[in-house]
């Protein structure tokens, strides 16, 4: 089974600092991992995903996540934060387990504030 | 349009009446997704098609729940004989092929569905 748990539900931040935004999760396969972001009344966007390739993974908007198998985590970060970023910030986890089933569990999210 | 659209955007329904969710996938995807997303929680996969071929349905809650993709673009998920738990807001997404697994999914902005 899978699972993944966003360890924060709420991060706030000043606008030009770093941001954090924290993910475990628990796979019994070799996961495919992604992080989405929902801004307000706006459908679900990836901003950058892992498939075994480079453990560290650049995304859009300036994010970056690094995959670690040793601590089962995948958090994304950002070196300085924008107001544009305010929004909620869900990290995904995705296994194929069988043919035609994939698993695919997102976290409960992280709504993330940015104070100008 | 470039993306997935949802109709209605808003949909307020009496304790048992049933309803229908439509959902235009971006034209050319291969796969499509219906997920449910809970007040304050992270989107739940419902059922997953293929074409027109329904592949895995295992996150359908009940058989109140039914979807279709008769032509393999358009897919309608009804839920029959609605009841206040199936309010919540439900999500479409598709992907361009069939291995949704390490692929980028496409979301539409949802349905919300309030059942009173």
């Amino acid at each position: 089974a899978q699972s993944v748990t966003q360890l924060d539900s709420h991060v706030s931040v000043s606008e030009g600092t770093p941001v954090l935004l924290r993910c475990n999760y628990s796979s019994s396969y070799s996961p495919s991992l992604f992080w989405y972001v929902q801004h307000p009344n706006k459908g679900l966007q990836l901003l950058l995903k892992y498939t075994s390739a480079a453990t560290l993974v650049k995304g859009i908007n300036g994010f970056e996540a690094e995959f670690k198998k040793s601590e089962t985590s995948f958090h994304l970060t950002k070196p300085s934060a924008h107001m544009s970023d305010a929004a909620e910030y869900f990290c995904v986890v995705s296994v194929k387990w069988r043919r035609n089933n994939n698993d695919m569990r997102f976290g409960a999210g992280t709504r993330l504030t940015v104070k100008p | 349009g470039a993306g997935v659209s949802q109709s209605p955007r808003y949909k307020v329904a009496k304790r048992g009446q049933d309803v229908a969710l439509r959902c235009d996938p971006i034209s050319g995807h291969v796969s499509l997704f219906w997920y449910q997303q809970a007040l304050g929680q992270g989107p739940e996969f419902l059922t997953y098609f293929q074409n027109e071929a329904q592949l895995d349905k295992s996150g359908l809650p009940s058989d109140r729940f039914f979807a279709e993709r008769p032509e393999g673009s358009v897919s309608t998920l009804k839920i029959q004989r609605t009841q206040q738990e199936d309010s919540a807001v439900y999500l479409c997404a598709s992907s361009l092929d069939a291995s949704a697994v390490h692929n980028e999914q496409f979301f539409g902005p949802g349905t919300r569905l309030t059942v009173l």
